[in-house]
């Protein structure tokens, strides 16, 4: 089953902070993050693996709340290259290595 | 290092053709997998390959088939194209199939079914 992130989209002015939210119906392993921008492919950001420890992007931060099954993606002191669409992939106990990814977040950052 | 590569970038075909789709992943890796992506919307799993053997399946119909080959690189096949396969196609590579490999996506085949 699909995750649902929140908010669907964010504006900001450079500088600014966001959160994302993606939440999780089933019991997750790990949660992959990762930007789209418009017409290139997804880069990956950061993955949260079950248990707490993270890895990935050194400006940007996310936890895992495993209680709940849902994860946070921290941006602070936003820049304008976070400008983009960004995507939780939740992988499942039941399936390694299978990515589901939620419907996505448009962030955009104005000067 | 060479990231993940794919090939054709565009391609245009009509409803009842079919379309082979390459990927080349990351030097070391070995394990690739395959995803759909509808415009709005994220991509969506269509199989996983490591060491040549099919390690999972999504949701897609029996039109959908890929292989991997002993270099590690891989085809999507898809028969019978319909009007709703019209997508970007990603490819992720990673080492290995597991948990909490981290895949990498390649720049995606953009294909269009009139």
């Amino acid at each position: 089953q699909q995750p649902v992130q929140s908010p669907q989209a964010v504006i900001l002015r450079e500088g600014e902070d966001a959160v994302i939210n993606c939440s999780s119906s089933k019991a997750l392993y790990s949660v992959h993050w990762y930007r789209q921008k418009h017409g290139e492919a997804p880069v990956f950001l950061m993955i949260l693996l079950k248990g707490g420890e993270q890895k990935g992007h050194e400006k940007i931060s996310a936890s895992f709340n495993e209680k709940k099954q849902q994860s946070s993606l921290y941006l602070t002191a936003s820049q304008l290259s976070y400008s983009g669409t960004y995507f939780c992939g939740t992988e499942l106990l039941t399936s390694y290595g299978k990515l589901t990814f939620g419907q996505g977040t448009i962030l955009t950052v104005h000067p | 290092d060479a990231g993940v590569t794919q090939s054709p970038t565009h391609l245009i075909k009509t409803r009842g053709q079919h379309v082979t789709l390459r990927c080349s992943p990351i030097s070391g890796h070995k394990s690739v997998s395959w995803y759909q992506q509808v415009l709005g919307q994220g991509p969506q799993f269509i199989f996983q390959y490591y060491e040549k053997e099919e390690r999972g399946r999504g949701n897609f119909p029996d039109r959908f088939s890929a292989r991997q080959f002993p270099n590690y690189s891989s085809e999507l096949n898809v028969n019978a194209l319909l009007l709703g396969d019209s997508a970007l196609y990603l490819c992720a590579s990673s080492l290995a199939s597991g948990y909490q490999e981290t895949q990498y996506f390649g720049p995606g085949t953009r294909l269009l079914v009139l």
